[in-house]
């Protein structure tokens, strides 16, 4: 499959831990890269690969892979971390990439 | 620090074509890929195709097949992504954004980054 699926929207209390999916055919074989993108804002990156995070994105932020399904966690979420989060890979053809619909984050 | 610059905002009539650019600055050029996002107005993220970094090899989502261009000229580090027989519903932001990739216990994963600030194509008669 080439789509890759998302909630469009969650919500969590400040502080409290939120979980974002993403679900695809394309995740059995790569890992998922996530991005968050804040309003009139490009998309920035958040997370890649195993345990990679760029400079400049804290700790708070991880991620994990099983089967066809990848998941960024922000843990003790923050006001800053509303936004909305995209997760992307290379699809089941090698030749395409796809983004998951993303998921808007609020943070109550 | 690594940068890319967007040519600014477009507006064409439905039928016409566009061509956007975008110079690469703080890296060595020829090392990477260059990816081509667009994004719809109140839309997701929308891949369109990407470049390889001698610029003699493209690869383009399904969906722009047959009207999408992809070209790099490597002595001013620049890329452009040109869409013919536009038509309202391209209307969006056009964004570039820089590849690399890894693999890691038999998985490759792919990063973008940085991205550029985003280029307004309206198409409207």
């Amino acid at each position: 499959s080439s789509e890759l699926t998302q909630d469009p929207a969650v919500s969590v209390a400040l502080g409290q831990t939120v979980r974002i999916t993403c679900q695809g055919g394309s995740l059995r074989n790569s890992y998922a890269t996530w991005y968050r993108q804040k309003p009139g804002q490009a998309p920035e990156l958040v997370f890649y690969g195993v345990n990679n995070r760029p400079s400049g994105i804290p700790d708070r932020f991880s991620a994990s892979t099983s089967r066809d399904t990848a998941s960024l966690t922000i843990t003790g979420a923050r006001a800053e971390d509303e936004a909305d989060y995209y997760c992307n890979s290379r699809d089941s053809s090698a030749v395409q990439w796809v983004f998951g619909g993303g998921t808007k984050v609020t943070v109550l | 620090q690594i940068q890319l610059m967007q040519s600014g905002a477009e507006v064409r009539k439905p039928g016409a074509s566009v061509k956007v650019s975008c110079k690469a600055s703080g890296y060595t050029f020829t090392r990477h890929w260059m990816h081509w996002v667009r994004q719809a107005p109140g839309q997701g993220l929308e891949w369109m195709g990407v470049i390889n970094p001698i610029g003699d090899r493209a690869l383009y989502g399904r969906k722009f097949q047959g009207r999408i261009t992809m070209t790099r000229d490597t002595s001013t580090s620049t890329d452009y992504m040109e869409l013919s027989s536009l038509r309202s519903e391209d209307t969006a932001i056009y964004y570039c954004a820089r590849d690399s990739s890894d693999s890691l216990l038999g998985r490759t994963f792919w990063w973008f980054d940085p991205w550029g600030q985003g280029t307004l194509v309206t198409v409207s008669s």
